[in-house]
């Protein structure tokens, strides 16, 4: 079982559409949250970080983390065309000085319909 | 803003062939991260550098190796390559000090390699 899980999706909306992305984890130690979103055969763009537990939000995008509910979501107000992409959540437990590897789901891939 | 930069973007192979990636992070990071990306897979971490130094070794196969540089660039050495390494390889970097990470993971474009 992987220690992060995420709907593959896909998931389909008309333009406008408030989106709403979810990651479910096991491992209690993770304590810095990403999203990140990635076109095809491209790299992955950092969206949304956010270190342990509460909300952000930037922009049309906000992250919340409930670390007592091992689990994080993603909202997107106003969704756009340009939004289609697939989501990656992804997850890291600070390893001695450094971030540590990132732990990702599977990702969401999202379509926004005009 | 400057990002992680990857070369080659693109390279292909042929079986038993080895193949050298590079890795140029974002200008003051100091830590190096390597992950493979198989189609319709997420990214699995291979291997991280800070400072220089192997930070943490993932599910990286014996036959590659990596190393960081005084310039903080990274190589990804991969040899005796097999079918199975036809894959996406992204290199992310990072600023990080001895009080804790100061910025998270920027992912460069990745070098797409196919083995044939």
């Amino acid at each position: 079982q992987k220690e992060v899980e995420q709907d593959p999706g896909p998931l389909s909306v008309p333009e406008g559409a408030i989106v709403s992305l979810n990651c479910t984890y096991s491992n209690s130690a993770f304590q810095y949250f990403m999203w990140y979103r990635q076109y095809s055969r491209k790299g992955p763009e950092l969206l949304m970080y956010t270190y342990s537990s509460g909300n952000k939000e930037d922009g049309r995008f906000t992250a919340q983390v409930d670390k007592s509910s091992k689990y994080i979501s993603l909202f997107i107000r106003d969704s756009q065309p340009s939004d289609s992409a697939t989501y990656l959540c992804a997850m890291s437990v600070e390893r001695g000085s450094t971030l540590g590897r990132l732990y990702f789901g599977r990702g969401t891939q999202l379509t926004v319909w005009p | 803003a400057a990002g992680v930069i990857q070369s080659p973007r693109h390279l292909i192979k042929e079986k038993r062939e080895t193949a050298t990636l590079k890795c140029y992070p974002i200008p003051r990071h100091d830590t190096v991260y390597w992950y493979q990306q198989g189609p319709g897979q997420d990214p699995q971490f291979l291997i991280s550098f800070y400072e220089k130094m192997q930070s943490d070794k993932g599910s990286i196969p014996d036959r590659f190796s990596a190393q960081q540089f005084s310039d903080y660039h990274s190589e990804l050495n991969m040899s005796s390559l097999e079918l199975g390494d036809s894959a996406l390889y992204f290199c992310a970097s990072s600023l990080e000090s001895a009080g804790g990470p100061l910025e998270t993971q920027y992912f460069g474009p990745g070098t797409r390699l196919l083995v044939l």
